[in-house]
Formats: structure tokens, sequence, C-alpha cells
């Protein structure tokens, strides 16, 4: 069965940094590409970041770009997004997902919530 | 950078309904779109990738159609488990992997 499961999540003050973390089971990690994306309360999906399988090609969307950053462990079947400069409209539910011919996101995690507070 | 509308923004039908949900690219994708679900609180399901090929477990009153800038997504025969926001995905362009803003299917 597939599985994705974040954490990392909680509450941090506007400039604060956080990172999440994503394990994966089910699936050989190291044969697919991944995804973050993001879910504001009461929004649409927004996709924020892609990397490929082997992790030598990453994107970003234009509103995190500079400030998060996707990386991978493959051995470890670990996907993360370091996060800094977090500012209030940053706040939103992360879910990893599974990029799948060519970046559909056929598995989705479950989320983690990320607040961004005073 | 590639924008994605849909219409109708909110839709109110009954079960039993043929409803039809149209998402417009700003630009041609080719076939490169997908259509998720998303019910209250529960994670996004893929339920139509390539415009028009059904994910693997979706009930076949779902489908989907339409290439380059117009696409739709019909569900034949609307079913209480349907209710849901209804998102179209495109893998084409940059910004690489936008999503519409969403269609709510409620019931009437």
């Amino acid at each position: 069965e597939v599985q994705l499961v974040e954490f990392g999540g909680g509450l941090v003050q506007p400039g604060g940094s956080l990172r999440l973390s994503c394990t994966v089971s089910g699936f050989n990690f190291r044969e697919y590409d991944m995804n973050w994306v993001r879910q504001a309360p009461g929004k649409g999906p927004e996709w924020v970041s892609y990397i490929r399988s082997s992790g030598n090609t990453i994107y970003y969307a234009d509103s995190v770009k500079g400030r998060f950053t996707i990386s991978r462990d493959n051995a470890k079947n670990s996907l993360y997004l370091q996060m800094s400069s977090l500012r209030a409209e940053d706040t939103a539910v992360y879910y990893c997902a599974r990029g799948w011919f060519p970046n559909y996101f056929d598995f989705w995690g479950q989320g983690t919530l990320v607040t961004v507070s005073s | 950078d590639i924008q994605l509308t849909q219409s109708p923004s909110f839709l109110s039908a009954s079960v039993g309904d043929r409803v039809t949900i149209t998402c417009r690219a700003s630009q041609g994708i080719n076939s490169y779109l997908a259509w998720y679900q998303q019910k209250p609180g529960k994670v996004p399901k893929l339920l139509i990738y390539a415009a028009s090929t059904l994910q693997n477990g979706v009930p076949s009153r779902f489908s989907g159609s339409g290439s380059g800038t117009e696409f739709t997504l019909t569900i034949s025969s609307l079913q209480p488990e349907d209710f849901a926001t209804y998102y179209c995905q495109q893998v084409y362009g940059y910004p690489l992997y936008t999503f519409g803003p969403g269609t709510k299917v409620d019931l009437k």
C-alpha cells in the first residue's frame, strides 16, 4: 500500500523557519518525482515545489522561490521542505504528493498544518 | 504564465443529474490536464489525467474531454458521494503545475 506521511508542521512566527519531512512507503521512492503542494484554509491547492527522482532538477512556485528549499534522501525514502522567511500567507496544510506520468499527483499524504502567526 | 479558470464556481444539482464542469486555460496546454475531487477535510483525489484517461478505481460515470484550451469534466449520473469540490490542474507550462480555482458541487 502506498503511504506518504508528512510531519514537522506547527506554529511559527513571521520571519521564522520550519522544516517539513515526508516519509514514504509502498513504492520505490527513488523512481518517482515528488512535489510539495499546499492548501490555505478555504482555498484551493497550490503547487509549491517539485524535485525529480534523481534530485537533479528542482522547480519552485514564484511565491516561495528564494525562501523554500526542496530536497530528498532516496536512501531514507524521505522528502523535505526547508521553509524560511515565513509569512502569514504561507499558512496552509502542506502535502507531499507523488508525481506520475509526467507529474500528475496520484498519491498524497494527509498533510501537516503550518501556521505563521505572532 | 498559464492561468486556469473553471465554470461554474458553484453548482447545485440533484442525485441522478448529469453534471458538466468546464476548465479553460489561458494558452494551449495540449492534453496535459488533470481533474481532482476533494471532499471536506480530505485530501484531493486524482480522477482523470491526460484530459480524458480515468485513474484506476474511479467510477465510469466520470469522464473528461478536451484539448488545447478547453476541457470538460462530466459526471453522467451524480451520486451522493460525488458532492465535493472539483479542481482542474495543468502540467504543461510555467508556473508548472497550476490548479484551477475549483467548482463546488452541492446538493440542490
